[in-house]
């Protein structure tokens, strides 16, 4: 079975200041594996994705994540934060090949830029 | 961009009553629909697989008879709580992905705060 942590449940930033989100997964197959935004009262939406190719993956909003196999990692960065980018931030995996296509979710990841 | 609407984005309800939340495709048709539920500071749990003209299959430890799904055409899949209970209030979300498109391209409805007295 796969599963998802995300090891940081809020994460306080100052504006300007770069960020990263850590998760880490879980499978003993290949996963595709994503990052979700979502604001306060609205559904989420998709960052990026990492499908297969370059490890380095770069996402809408100034956003990028690497994939890193041999630690089984998938972590969320951005090098200059904004106010509008706090938000709840949820990585997920699907498998690689699956005929089912449910994702599955780390608790997310609250991020606060304060001014 | 894709869009998928939900309706309504929060109801309360009493104890022992039931509840319909709709989830529709605006923009594309979805022959498969997800359906989540998410509990405070806790991550998306999904609930069970919707198939346009088939039945929902449900994952483990959903009740099956209190919560239907109904996926009656390519753009809506609704999900009725039955005999609604305090314990059942939860946000829940919908996803669809286009049935020209891959499993991976799931796109998330703004969900559905219940609440439920």
């Amino acid at each position: 079975a796969q599963s998802v942590t995300q090891l940081d449940s809020q994460v306080p930033v100052f504006e300007e200041a770069p960020v990263e989100l850590r998760c880490n997964y879980s499978s003993s197959v290949s996963v595709y594996l994503f990052w979700y935004v979502q604001y306060p009262n609205q559904g989420l939406q998709l960052l990026l994705k990492y499908l297969s190719g370059s490890t380095l993956v770069k996402g809408i909003n100034g956003f990028e994540a690497e994939f890193n196999k041999s630690q089984t990692s998938f972590h969320l960065r951005k090098p200059s934060v904004h106010i509008s980018d706090t938000a709840e931030y949820f990585c997920a995996v699907t498998l690689y090949g699956g005929s089912q296509g449910n994702l599955i979710f780390g608790k997310g990841t609250k991020l606060s830029v304060k001014p | 961009g894709a869009v998928v609407s939900q309706h309504p984005s929060w109801v309360i309800c009493k104890s022992g009553t039931s509840v319909k939340i709709e989830c529709r495709s605006l923009d594309f048709q979805a022959t498969t629909m997800f359906w989540y539920r998410q509990f405070p500071k806790q991550s998306l749990m999904l609930m069970a697989t919707s198939n346009e003209g088939s039945k929902a299959t449900y994952e483990q430890g959903v009740e099956k008879d209190k919560f239907l799904i109904n996926h009656a055409s390519l753009t809506l899949s609704t999900l009725t709580v039955t005999s609604a209970h305090p314990e059942d209030s939860s946000f829940y979300i919908c996803s669809a992905y286009p049935a020209s498109g891959y499993l991976y391209e799931q796109y998330f409805g703004p969900g559905t705060r219940l609440t439920v007295t």
